[in-house]
């Protein structure tokens, strides 16, 4: 069964860092492209980064770029993301997900239960 | 940077009824547009792909279509576990950026 359990939220001061996990499991986690989505309370979707299988390439939304970082340890089959300078608004709960894609299509077909951030002094 | 409309934001509807959501972009995505449904409090889960293609599982009630900059997604006959949140996704950046439609929220009548 193919599972991700996201950890490493809270309630961190505005300007403070926080690193959220992701760990996989019940798939070959090297062979898969990982992506962050984060929903804002009582707000929709938004993407925030993507990293490829073997982290060769890496993605990141303009709300989040240069203080957001995302990687991955296949051998410890874990995505991280690592959130500098955080402001009130990347309040959110953040999800990972994995991409499944083939010339024809690109989707998030699995998902965690995600974990909640909370920026506020 | 391709943006994602839905309409309507919320509709009212009861079990048995025809739901159609309405999702545009802002320029032609071809056939990549997926379409979530999210529950609260849960994870947001996969419904159709590909603009059409139902996801192994979901029920045949859901079905998808359109292709360019506009798309639908209808639930043919409502049942009591389809009310929640429904979002559409444009992959044709990928991996560049997934954008997602802001949500249509389906509550009971």
């Amino acid at each position: 069964e193919v599972q991700l359990v996201e950890s490493g939220g809270g309630l961190v001061q505005p300007g403070g860092s926080l690193r959220l996990s992701c760990a996989a499991s019940g798939f070959t986690f090297s062979s898969y492209s990982i992506n962050w989505v984060r929903q804002a309370p009582g707000k929709g979707l938004e993407w925030v980064s993507y990293i490829s299988s073997s982290s060769s390439t890496i993605y990141y939304a303009d709300s989040v770029k240069g203080r957001f970082t995302i990687s991955r340890d296949n051998a410890k089959n874990s995505l991280y993301l690592q959130m500098n300078s955080l402001r009130d608004e990347d309040t959110a709960v953040y999800y990972c997900a994995r991409l499944h894609s083939s010339g024809y299509y690109s989707l998030f077909d699995f998902w965690g239960q995600g974990t909640l951030v909370t920026v506020s002094s | 940077d391709i943006q994602m409309t839905q309409s309507p934001s919320s509709l009212s509807a009861s079990v048995g009824d025809r739901v159609t959501i309405t999702c545009r972009a802002s320029q032609s995505i071809s056939s990549y547009l997926n379409w979530y449904q999210q529950k609260p409090g849960k994870a947001p889960k996969l419904l159709i792909y590909a603009a059409s293609s139902l996801q192994s599982g979901v029920p045949s009630r859901f079905s998808g279509s359109g292709s360019g900059t506009d798309f639908t997604l209808t639930i043919s006959s409502l049942q009591p576990e389809d009310f929640a949140t429904y979002y559409c996704q444009q992959s044709y950046s990928s991996p560049r950026g997934f954008t997602f439609g802001p949500g249509t929220k389906v509550d009971i009548k």
